[in-house]
């Protein structure tokens, strides 16, 4: 067990619909990513929160967003679902982010299926 | 061209075999992960490492950042080990940013 928690675990759901996906960092990082990872794309890393602030933007279509609340969790929203956003996607925590890099700790990963 | 190219993209061994998975990378990094995804889904990461090498176990990771390479080798293979491997790198610009690119994944078989 990483530490890192992602809820739901698995989604299915409608193309055209929005649905947020929730990660809790271990206790104590700062720093939160979110990755997607698609059959033929392999994994991709979308966005980058520190201490609740952007600091990196990977492939991330416009119609997603994400955000790092006070508590230090994060959501990843996903609007206007087309069938290509099925996909795994990962939250990963590290201590850090700032002047030093630290290892990442992944979630368990929330399974998105759209139909 | 991917920055990060992974070798063999299959592999499957006996029980008992040493195994050895390449990564080849393409910039300047500033720190290598090496993870294991399992059948059902979740990331584990075995290794972070910018210089030398680490063991934990039977697993074994390398790194010759002249040649912009890393290997992981597992010994004594066992079927538990069977998963797909992954290699990522970080790189050594950007400072604030610790986005990692990945490689595409080695599957590794391990028959009884």
């Amino acid at each position: 067990d990483s530490g890192v928690t992602q809820t739901p675990k698995h989604l299915i759901t409608a193309t055209g619909q929005r649905v947020t996906l929730r990660c809790s960092p271990r206790s104590g990082d700062l720093s939160v990513y979110w990755y997607q990872q698609s059959l033929d794309q392999g994994l991709q890393f979308l966005i980058q929160y520190y201490n609740g602030e952007e600091r990196a933007k990977g492939n991330i279509l416009e119609r997603f967003s994400a955000q790092q609340f006070p508590d230090l969790h994060s959501e990843l929203n996903l609007s206007s679902l087309e069938l290509g956003d099925s996909a795994l996607y990962f939250c990963a925590s590290s201590a850090r982010g700032g002047s030093s890099y630290n290892e990442q700790f992944f979630g368990p990963g929330t399974r998105l299926t759209v139909l | 061209k991917n920055e990060v190219e992974q070798s063999p993209q299959n592999l499957t061994a006996q029980e008992g075999e040493f195994i050895t998975i390449n990564c080849s990378y393409s910039v300047g990094i500033s720190a290598l992960h090496w993870l294991q995804q399992h059948p059902g889904g979740g990331i584990v990461s075995l290794f972070m490492l910018s210089s030398g090498k680490k063991k934990h176990g039977r697993l074994i990771a390398t790194i010759n950042i002249q040649e912009k390479h890393s290997s992981l080798h597992i010994t004594a293979s066992h079927p538990r080990d069977s998963a797909v491997y992954i290699c990522a790198v970080k790189g050594d610009s950007g400072a604030g940013s610790y986005q990692l690119t990945f490689g595409k994944g080695t599957k590794l078989s391990v028959i009884p």
